[in-house]
């Protein structure tokens, strides 16, 4: 079935520092990705989307890129801040579920230290 | 956009009692979700609850533990049941916009 897989944290840089979060997916067909974010005691939100390849998301200064080939949607910030520390969960739907039903990643925590 | 409401937003509970969560949405929906996210863990979705059907569960998940109603396109609720520790989750209603889901904030279950 589908899944997602994002690298482990936690993750942990200094302000300012560039910022990787690698997700990769399996899926048949062409899923819609989505980038989550559930900062300290708040619900989850939507950070950004990419609904077909070669798109890119972004959002806040964060970046991703539906890439088919290599079936990956890496999040990216150039440059971190305090405030970005919470838990990123990369998500997908399946093509057709119209925002429906996420399969989520495990999550990666990223506390940014000042 | 959606904004959902969720009640309790946590709780503490004995084990063998029952607990419902409730999820309130400001606008009309068809379908909402109720998922599980269990410590240092991902979410899974545990069912999806239709107005006027029967909710449909996840592989995993069933009726008799996790009992769902769904009365009106606006309110939904989840009843952990029969609760162990292992029940010991944040819990999320979740609804479907146009492309994204919205979430509530979730609810906070530990299980003593």
């Amino acid at each position: 079935g589908d899944s997602v897989t994002q690298m482990e944290g936690p993750v942990t840089l200094s302000e300012e520092a560039f910022l990787t979060i690698n997700c990769t997916y399996t899926a048949t067909g062409y899923p819609s990705l989505f980038w989550y974010v559930q900062y300290p005691g708040e619900g989850l939100q939507l950070l950004l989307k990419a609904t077909k390849a070669d798109d890119k998301g972004s959002n806040k200064g964060f970046e991703a890129t539906y890439r088919k080939e290599t079936t990956s949607f890496h999040l990216e910030k150039g440059s971190v801040q305090v405030s970005d520390s919470a838990v990123y969960f990369c998500a997908l739907t399946p093509r057709g579920n119209q925002g429906g039903k996420l399969i989520f990643g495990q999550g990666t925590e990223l506390s940014v230290k000042p | 956009s959606a904004v959902i409401s969720q009640k309790p937003s946590r709780d503490i509970c004995q084990r063998g009692t029952s607990l419902t969560i409730q999820c309130q949405v400001d606008s009309q929906v068809t379908m909402m979700f109720w998922y599980r996210q269990q410590p240092g863990q991902s979410l899974t979705l545990i069912a999806t609850a239709n107005q006027g059907s029967e909710a449909t569960y996840e592989s995993g998940f069933v009726i008799d533990k996790f009992p769902i109603s769904r009365p009106n396109l606006t309110f939904s609720t989840l009843t952990v049941s029969n609760m162990s520790p292992e029940d010991s989750s944040i819990y999320l209603c979740s609804v479907a916009g146009r492309v994204e889901a919205f979430f509530g904030q979730g609810t906070r279950l530990t299980v003593v």
